[in-house]
């Protein structure tokens, strides 16, 4: 059973239209993170939230932010995306000072 | 600021081989992580440790917190194993290795 789910899995956006890619658990974990992972490179953190209490990651752009209505679910909102915003986006979950779970991931795509 | 190194940041092997991957990194951490990324993105995560070791199935994962370094095996080897395997560390964040792109021949 999925437990870090991602959606859309591919997502083809154009220079500067907004763009929302989600990401929901089913493990009731209290830590929420959002990754860029750019081709060959490792993951960066970009921010993750204890609860709701947000952790904004200093080198992210301003470009990118998020939100976390609830335990379960998580965006990320890419503003006014770039071409060097294409990456894969990867969300992970986790209880406080434990084992991540990863989401499968989202591709942008940016035109 | 934690520096994470990961060897070889290439393994091919033939299938049936013993693989070892190696990480060292440069200051105290709480917890180590071992993960599995396959074509494609999805990121699995194999261990995590803050001490000794831990098996599951051909998979075995160890550190040494003295010496700031962890191994992970995997025996006898198989084509499915092929991917791209990261150390990450945990201190106040999680810092990840670039990793090591695996490819075992059939």
């Amino acid at each position: 059973d999925a437990m870090v789910i991602q959606n859309p899995r591919y997502q083809v956006t154009q220079f500067g239209k907004p763009v929302t890619l989600s990401c929901s658990q089913t493990l009731n974990h209290n830590v929420m993170y959002w990754y860029q992972q750019k081709s060959s490179q490792a993951p960066k953190l970009l921010f993750h939230y204890y609860d709701k209490d947000f952790n904004n990651e200093a080198d992210t752009p301003d470009n990118f932010q998020s939100r976390r209505p609830n335990t379960s679910f998580c965006f990320l909102d890419i503003r006014s995306p770039g071409l060097g915003d294409a990456a894969m986006y990867l969300c992970a979950t986790s209880r406080v000072g434990g084992e991540q779970y990863f989401g499968p991931g989202t591709r942008l795509t940016v035109t | 600021k934690n520096e994470v190194e990961q060897s070889p940041q290439n393994l091919t092997a033939q299938e049936g081989e013993f693989i070892t991957i190696n990480c060292s990194y440069s200051v105290g951490i709480s917890a180590l992580h071992w993960l599995q990324q396959h074509p494609g993105g999805g990121i699995v995560s194999l261990f995590m440790l803050s001490s000794g070791k831990k098996k599951h199935g051909r998979l075995i994962a160890t550190i040494n917190i003295q010496e700031k370094h962890s191994s992970l095996h995997i025996t006898a080897s198989h084509p499915r194993d092929s991917a791209v395997y990261i150390c990450a560390v945990r201190d106040d964040k999680i810092i990840f290795g670039k990793g090591t792109r695996l490819h075992i021949l059939p």
